[in-house]
C-alpha cells in the first residue's frame, strides 16, 4: 500500500523568510509519480510540480524548488523568500503508474498548512 | 492543461435530499476520478469514473450512496444520495490523460453544506 506523510501540520514564517515542506513517502513500485499542489483559501487545487521516480533532478521554478531523494523516500519542497500570497494548504501526492484497476489513483498526505506574515 | 468545470460550485441542501454534481472537460481524457475533501482534513478517492460502464469504488464508498456516470471522454456526473451533516464536503472531479497526459487537473470543486 502507498503512503504518503506530512509531518508538518503547520507552519507560520515571516515573509521572504524561506520555508521547507517535508513529505515522505512509501510505495512497492519503482515505476511511480510524485506530485505538490497547492490549495489557496478559495479551495481550488493547483498543480505545481510531477515529479516520475526515474528522474531524481531536483528542480527550481521562479522561487520555488523541489529536491526529489529517492534514498530517504524524500520530495521536499523549499520556497524562497516567501510572500503572502504563499499563504495556502499545501499537499504533496503519489501515484503508482501501471495500467489496469486503481491505475493512476493519488494518495495525498494530510496536507501542510503554510502561513506566511507580512 | 485540461480545463474543468464543475457545476454547482456550491450548495446547501436539505437532509435526506440528493445533489447531482456536473464535471466538464474541454478536452477528451482518459480517466475521471471523484475525490472528497472533508472539512480541514486532506483528500479522498471516492471512485474511478469509467466511460460507458459502471464505475470503480474505493474502499468505503458505496454506488447506492454515490451514483457516478461517465457516458463520454469529457463529461461526468456524481450524486451524493439521501444526504446527512457527514457529506458536508469539497467535492473535487479530476482528470488523467489529456493534453499532459502524466499530470492530473482538479476541478474548481463544490462545497455542500448539508443542513
Amino acid at each position: 500500500a502507498q503512503k504518503v506523510t506530512q509531518a508538518q501540520t503547520e507552519i507560520s514564517v515571516v515573509e521572504k523568510e524561506d520555508v521547507t515542506l517535508d513529505c515522505v513517502y512509501e510505495t512497492r513500485d519503482t515505476t511511480y509519480y510524485l506530485f505538490w499542489y497547492k490549495q489557496p483559501p478559495s479551495g481550488e487545487l493547483v498543480f505545481l510540480i510531477r515529479r516520475n521516480s526515474f528522474d531524481e533532478q531536483n528542480e527550481i521554478s521562479g522561487r520555488y524548488s523541489w529536491n526529489f531523494q529517492k534514498s530517504t523516500s524524500s520530495f521536499n519542497f523549499t520556497i524562497t523568500a516567501s510572500q503572502v500570497v504563499d499563504s495556502a494548504v499545501y499537499f504533496c501526492a503519489l501515484s503508482e503508474a501501471y495500467s489496469g484497476a486503481g491505475s493512476y489513483q493519488l494518495t495525498f498526505g494530510k496536507g501542510t498548512k503554510l502561513s506566511v506574515i507580512p | 492543461s485540461a480545463v474543468i468545470s464543475q457545476k454547482p460550485s456550491r450548495d446547501i441542501c436539505q437532509r435526506g435530499t440528493s445533489l447531482t454534481i456536473q464535471c466538464q472537460v474541454d478536452s477528451q481524457v482518459t480517466m475521471m476520478f471523484w475525490y472528497r475533501q472533508q472539512p480541514g482534513q486532506s483528500l479522498t478517492l471516492i471512485a474511478t469514473a469509467n466511460q460507458g460502464s459502471e464505475a470503480t469504488y474505493e474502499s468505503g464508498f458505496v454506488i447506492d450512496k454515490f451514483p457516478i456516470s461517465r457516458p463520454n471522454l469529457t463529461f461526468s456526473t456524481l450524486t451524493v444520495s439521501n444526504m446527512s451533516p457527514e457529506d458536508s464536503s469539497i467535492y473535487l472531479c479530476s482528470v488523467w490523460g489529456g493534453p499532459d497526459t502524466d499530470t492530473q487537473y482538479f476541478g474548481p470543486g463544490t462545497r455542500l453544506t448539508v443542513l
